[in-house]
């Protein structure tokens, strides 16, 4: 499994548009990005997933880097309610597959 | 929405007691995972299943059991509870055909081993 590097914290205010970026050198060709965001008091929920280039959702936006070794994703206008733990993991594309979560990115966001 | 639901939503134990965590999901999904969360770490994986009467151990099995007795539940049972044990465990489910790989987590179990 790819290890992936995060900022360990972020901080944005209310309307700001949010890049949180993750490192994923070893990343394997069979390998699909994965983030997920926790808030406070309830368990993960899944954001976007993408494989190489672009991928956009009602929820956020990912650019992936053209050699798939760095994934970026992009919050517009973030809320108070967008303050969560980001975490980005990377693992196949099977139900079969786990989902190791790191520590995250903190993101804070204030009025 | 897929729905996970967890109980007991809190839970004190004393040390050496036995545990027993249950989890719930109505979503029809083959796989079933328990995680928990520290402070400074983020979710680590305890066992997970792929249907009922598998278990599979995860990154960081010892001190723990699983029992999937039904596609719906999925139990985590701490035989000999440890303070070492206090954490917040997550049920989570997914679907083995899901090319997401998604996830749907419960809202959590908060465990102290007194």
């Amino acid at each position: 499994l790819a290890k992936t590097t995060q900022p360990p914290s972020m901080e944005a205010y209310e309307g700001q548009e949010v890049n949180v970026s993750c490192s994923h050198t070893n990343i394997a060709t069979s390998e699909y990005i994965y983030w997920y965001r926790q808030v406070p008091h309830q368990g993960p929920q899944f954001i976007i997933q993408g494989y190489k280039d672009y991928v956009v959702n009602e929820v956020a936006s990912l650019f992936i880097s053209a050699d798939r070794k760095l994934s970026t994703l992009s919050l517009p206008w973030v809320s108070l309610r967008d303050a969560a733990v980001y975490y980005c993991i990377v693992t196949g594309d099977s139900g079969y597959n786990k989902l190791t979560f790191g520590k995250g990115t903190v993101l804070l966001v204030s009025p | 929405e897929a729905a996970v639901t967890q109980s007991p939503r809190n839970k004190v134990a004393v040390t050496g007691g036995k545990v027993t965590l249950s989890c719930n999901q109505t979503n029809n999904h083959n796989n079933m995972y328990w995680y928990r969360q520290d402070t400074g770490h983020g979710l680590r994986l305890i066992h997970y299943s792929y249907g009922a009467g598998s278990t599979e151990k995860g990154d960081i099995p010892d001190g723990y059991k699983a029992s999937r007795p039904s596609q719906e539940n999925f139990s985590l049972i701490l035989e000999l509870a440890t303070p070492s044990q206090t954490s917040v465990y997550f049920c989570a489910s997914g679907d083995a055909w899901d090319r997401q790989n998604t996830l749907y987590f419960g809202a959590g179990t908060r465990l102290s081993v007194l």
